[in-house]
């Protein structure tokens, strides 16, 4: 079955630094993979997507993300973290019949 | 328009009571979903309509009732609940293909009393 595994509940970073957080996926054919950020009390944003083609995939607000098949993995990346990049951030798979299964999410703190 | 509106965004019921949630998009989405989502909990998907049949439930108790009427708008009818069914209700909608990716609503907190 597909599946996201989402590496660390916490991530801590000052303003100005990377933000990296990690996405691993299992499944036996490319998935559609997709990041998500939740602000609190609200929705889901869609972030970024990866579906076919090439491999690294820009989003909004300066966010990007690599799939890398060899490493089963889909990391979102911003080089420089600001304050209100502060919030839920969810990996997700898309399975058949149209159905979005999410990681368990990790929350970025950026300090100042 | 490129949003999913949800009504209400507060809703405080008791176990006896009947409440509706709606959910409404024009984005021409033909597919829709209701998710639950407890606090510090990722989304869980409870069901899928796709062209306005339900195509997916999730094993959802039956106090739980939802309602495609049209192509744009999507109700969840909730009877008898328990105070574990409290949570963040999320509706979401996309086109009917895997690789779309959904927009969602900012969602319908739910408080059972």
């Amino acid at each position: 079955a597909q599946s996201v595994t989402q590496l660390g509940s916490h991530v801590s970073v000052s303003e100005g630094a990377l933000v990296l957080l990690r996405c691993n996926y299992s499944s036996s054919v490319p998935p559609y993979l997709f990041w998500y950020v939740q602000y609190p009390n609200q929705g889901l944003q869609l972030l970024l997507k990866y579906t076919t083609g090439a491999t690294l995939v820009k989003g909004i607000n300066g966010f990007e993300a690599e799939f890398k098949k060899s490493e089963t993995s889909f990391h979102l990346t911003k080089p420089s973290a600001h304050m209100s990049d502060a919030a839920e951030y969810f990996c997700a798979v898309s399975l058949y019949g149209n159905k979005l299964v999410f990681g368990a999410g990790t929350i970025l703190r950026v300090k100042s | 328009d490129t949003e999913v509106t949800q009504t209400p965004k507060h809703l405080v019921m008791g176990m006896t009571n009947k409440k509706s949630l709606k959910c409404e998009q024009h984005m021409g989405h033909r597919a829709m979903y209701w998710y639950k989502q407890k606090a510090k909990k990722p989304p869980e998907l409870m069901f899928v309509y796709s062209y306005e049949k339900l195509s997916i439930n999730e094993s959802v108790p039956s106090r739980f009732s939802p309602e495609c009427p049209n192509s744009s708008l999507l109700n969840l009818h909730l009877h008898a609940l328990q105070p574990e069914d409290s949570a963040l209700y999320l509706c979401a909608s996309s086109p009917p293909l895997e690789e779309s990716g959904y927009t969602f609503g900012s969602g319908t907190r739910l408080t059972v009393v």
